[in-house]
């Protein structure tokens, strides 16, 4: 199957500073990208969907100028949590579609998940 | 909120018994689907099933959805300490492209 890697997949920064997480779809060019976020024990909520060649499209409540994202190539999107606190420590976790798979009506709705990264802020 | 609803939140089985989470969503939908996050980890698809279709099995899974209820449940038969995870529904809008998760059920499985 399709296969989705993150980096780094753990970071520790400090309170202020910048972090930027990156996305690649390893075996399949990606048009469109998620990413998503969850806080210990609790579900994933979505926070943009990435297009790539275009601007991000964030869900209510996210502050897009707090979470940058790039989509600069078909296999590849970046999200820079800037002037991280605390209270964005959390799982980060993005996802893919593989439009290859849009021929297959059994397939072509799913969605490949990295591994997640794991975002501390002291 | 697009987020879905999961119960049970948690789930406590013995080991060979069987394991039934349910979900509730608000919208119309393409298809559902479940998927399984081990502690910390990322997620693993487990099953898809379309808005025309009623049940699906795959292995020990067996899912069925009710679109006129909007809800949807997994059953996990035969369940293994291995199945040990929490689970999660989600549901892809007719209206959107995009994927909104569940609440979640976390699954323990006692040997």
């Amino acid at each position: 199957g399709a296969v989705v890697s993150q980096h780094p997949s753990w970071v520790i920064c400090k309170s202020g500073t910048s972090v930027k997480i990156e996305c690649r779809s390893l075996d399949f060019q990606a048009t469109t990208m998620f990413w998503y976020r969850q806080f210990p024990k609790q579900s994933l909520m979505l926070m943009a969907t990435s297009n790539e060649g275009s601007k991000a499209t964030y869900e209510q409540g996210v502050e897009k100028d707090k979470f940058l994202i790039n989509h600069a190539s078909l296999t590849l999107s970046t999200l820079t949590v800037t002037s991280a606190h605390p209270e964005d420590s959390s799982f980060y976790i993005c996802s893919a579609r593989d439009p290859g798979l849009a021929g297959n009506l059994l397939r072509f709705n799913e969605q490949y998940f990295g591994p997640g990264t794991r975002l501390t802020v002291t | 909120s697009q987020q879905g609803e999961e119960d049970p939140q948690a789930l406590s089985i013995q080991e060979g018994e069987n394991a039934t989470m349910n979900c509730s969503y608000k919208t119309s939908i393409n298809n559902l689907q479940w998927y399984r996050q081990n502690s910390g980890r990322g997620l693993v698809h487990l099953i898809l099933i379309r808005s025309n279709e009623r049940e699906k099995h795959s292995g020990r899974l067996r899912v069925t959805l009710d679109t006129s209820k909007k809800s949807s449940s997994l059953l996990i038969t035969a369940s293994r300490a291995a199945d040990t995870a929490s689970y999660f529904c989600a549901t892809d809008p007719s209206t959107r492209n995009q994927f909104y998760f569940g609440t979640g059920t976390s699954l323990t499985v006692i040997p």
